[in-house]
């Protein structure tokens, strides 16, 4: 399973739009990236998954660049409650069942 | 409502009293896992489950057993527990195919004393 890295925290005001990027070197050809979010005392909730160029929906955009060597969460225009963990997940494939959760991006959005 | 249920919420016992945490999954989804999540070591993978009776250890799996004796259902199960399992438990479930994430319960939090 590949590695994640990610900021272990950011800042954030009302309105803005926040990118979070995570580094995934060793991701291997199967690997899909997956995002997470999670409030305190709550299981995390999925927000996005791709595998390559750009996947968006209704609540983020998850750019990937080319060499997949890492990837980017985009929230746009988030709200107080954004404030987060978000988390980064490299691996989820056909076949395999095991995830790693990394330290995850603490984000704290401000009025 | 599709959702991953675990019980109980919370849980307090005494060391070597085995206890089972059960996790029930109303979604027909083929994988199922447990998590456990301490402050400053994140997720930990316990246990996860392909179908009914395969599963398999993640990264954590001392101390834990699991069964999948129906497809919706994937008890934890503590034969002894000890101080060092206090932690807060998370249950989750995914459909098969590579395109979809966990969805996890609302957590339980065991305490050992």
């Amino acid at each position: 399973l590949a590695k994640t890295t990610q900021p272990i925290s950011m800042d954030s005001y009302e309105g803005q739009e926040v990118n979070i990027t995570c580094s995934h070197n060793n991701i291997a050809t199967n690997d899909y990236i997956t995002w997470y979010q999670q409030f305190p005392s709550q299981g995390p909730r999925f927000i996005i998954q791709g595998y390559k160029t750009k996947v968006t929906n209704e609540v983020a955009s998850l750019f990937i660049p080319a060499d997949r060597k890492s990837s980017t969460l985009s929230l746009p225009r988030v709200s107080l409650s954004d404030t987060a963990v978000y988390y980064c997940l490299v691996g989820e494939r056909t076949g395999g069942f095991k995830t790693i959760f990394g330290a995850g991006t603490r984000l704290f959005v401000k009025a | 409502e599709a959702q991953v249920t675990q019980n109980p919420r919370y849980l307090i016992t005494v060391t070597g009293k085995k206890l089972t945490v059960t996790c029930s999954q109303n979604m027909n989804h083929e994988y199922m896992s447990w998590y456990r999540q301490d402050p400053g070591l994140g997720l930990r993978q316990i246990y996860y489950s392909m179908n009914v009776e395969v599963t398999d250890k993640g990264d954590v799996p001392e101390g834990y057993k699991v069964s999948r004796k129906e497809k919706r259902n994937f008890p934890l199960i503590l034969e002894s527990p000890s101080p060092n399992q206090t932690s807060l438990y998370f249950c989750a479930s995914r459909p098969g195919g590579t395109y979809y994430g966990y969805t996890f319960g609302s957590g339980t939090r065991l305490t050992v004393v």
